[in-house]
Formats: structure tokens, sequence, C-alpha cells
């Protein structure tokens, strides 16, 4: 089963305003971490944020982290065009082997539209 | 920097047929993995490996085989090719953290698009 679930399943905004994702999990988690998918493309690491911390930044983007209630929530500022893609948060969780490997959620499909 | 390069980038194949899927970095990470991705199922882990002669199984290692001779290469096989494979099979890599790949960020291939009829 899936570690982690992100909410909207799409969401379609304009440029200029701000895209909220959000992620949650299910079992306790080390760090949890954000990607992007550009269509046809491989996904690419946006940012990671430990179970010890509460609020990431990262240029445009704000990644915060509620351990409590088990979520995580991707906030990008001033969209743009370019921003369009899917969106994916990823959870470790321990395998048989003793290495932690990383679970993906379905991820979240923006449309920023000019 | 090539990163991670998957080949190849498309794939036809009748169901029973073999094939193998090739991934290589070159940044010189100790984890590898593969991951397949379906329509509305995001990414799942298919194996995985921590360094040369070490593999383990993730999530849907069904009908799958791996191996690792060298910290370069992670190559896929599928032996027996059914419909239910068609998908888009990612490779990745990283370092090796302390406690496995998890902890370090992911860098993913382009991408094989698999059709299985």
């Amino acid at each position: 089963s899936q570690q982690g679930e992100e909410d909207p399943q799409a969401l379609s905004i304009q440029e200029g305003e701000n895209a909220t994702m959000n992620c949650s999990y299910k079992t306790s988690i080390n760090n949890l971490q954000w990607y992007r998918q550009n269509s046809g493309r491989g996904l690419v690491h946006l940012i990671l944020i430990r179970s010890n911390e509460r609020e990431k930044h990262s240029g445009r983007l704000r990644v915060t982290l509620d351990t409590s209630k088990k979520s995580s929530s991707l906030l990008i500022t001033a969209s743009r065009a370019a921003d369009t893609a899917s969106y994916f948060c990823a959870t470790d969780a321990m395998f048989s082997g003793g290495y932690n490997k990383l679970i993906f959620g379905a991820g979240t499909r923006l449309a920023v539209h000019p | 920097n090539a990163g991670v390069t998957q080949t190849p980038k498309f794939q036809v194949l009748k169901t029973g047929q073999s094939m193998t899927l090739q991934c290589a970095q070159d940044m010189n990470h100790e984890y590898m993995s593969w991951y397949r991705q379906d329509p509305g199922m995001g990414l799942r882990l298919i194996h995985y490996s921590v360094g040369a002669g070490i593999t383990d199984q993730g999530e849907v290692p069904n009908g799958y085989n791996v191996s690792r001779s060298t910290t370069e290469d992670f190559p896929l096989r599928l032996l027996s090719a059914a419909p239910s494979q068609t998908s888009v099979y990612f490779c990745a890599s990283s370092f090796l953290g302390s406690r496995g790949g998890a902890n370090s960020p992911l860098h993913f291939g382009n991408g094989t698009r698999l059709t299985v009829t």
C-alpha cells in the first residue's frame, strides 16, 4: 500500500496565484521529499524535509511538515506557466533488508494558465 | 554530466518475450532502484540495490529480475513479458545515507515506455 497520498489530485490556477498541495502519510518517517515531473520526463527532486523540521524554503517553494498529523504541504508562490507539472511527495519506509526506501504517492497534477 | 541514462526510450513486446531495460549512472551512487509508473498509481518500487552484488525486492518485484555487477549499471530483466507489465519504468540513483537511499535525493532517468501486447 502507498505510504503517501497527495491532495488534490488535480489543481488548475492562473499565473501569479499560489498553489498548495498536501500530502498525508501513514507511518512514522525520517524524512519527506517532494518531486516534480514534467510530462514525459523523469522526476526531479525539489526539497527534502526531515522529521525534526517544521518548515523549509527553496526559492518560491515552501514546505511544511506536521508529524503529529502525519501531513506535509507544498506551497508554490507566484506560480508561472512553467510550473505546470505533476508533483509527488515521497516518504521513507523500512524494508526487510534493513534499508529505508522512498515510497511515492499518486501525485498532484498542477496546471498554471497564462 | 550524463546523470542517469536509460535505454531504450520505447519498447513494444509480445506476451512471453523477454528483454532487459538498461540503466547506467555516472555519479558514483551506491544506491540504485527501479520504479514503475502507472496512471493513478504513482511510482511503485520494483527492486533496489545498495551496492555492487547487493539487491533486494521492493513493493512489486514479481516478474522482474535484477543484478548489480558494477556500481554504474543496474539492468532490469523481464523474463516473460505480460500485458500487466505495460508501464513506464524509471531508474533512479542516489548516495547511500545512514539508513539507505531514502535519506538522499533521488536522481531519475527519463524513463522507458514499455508496451506488452
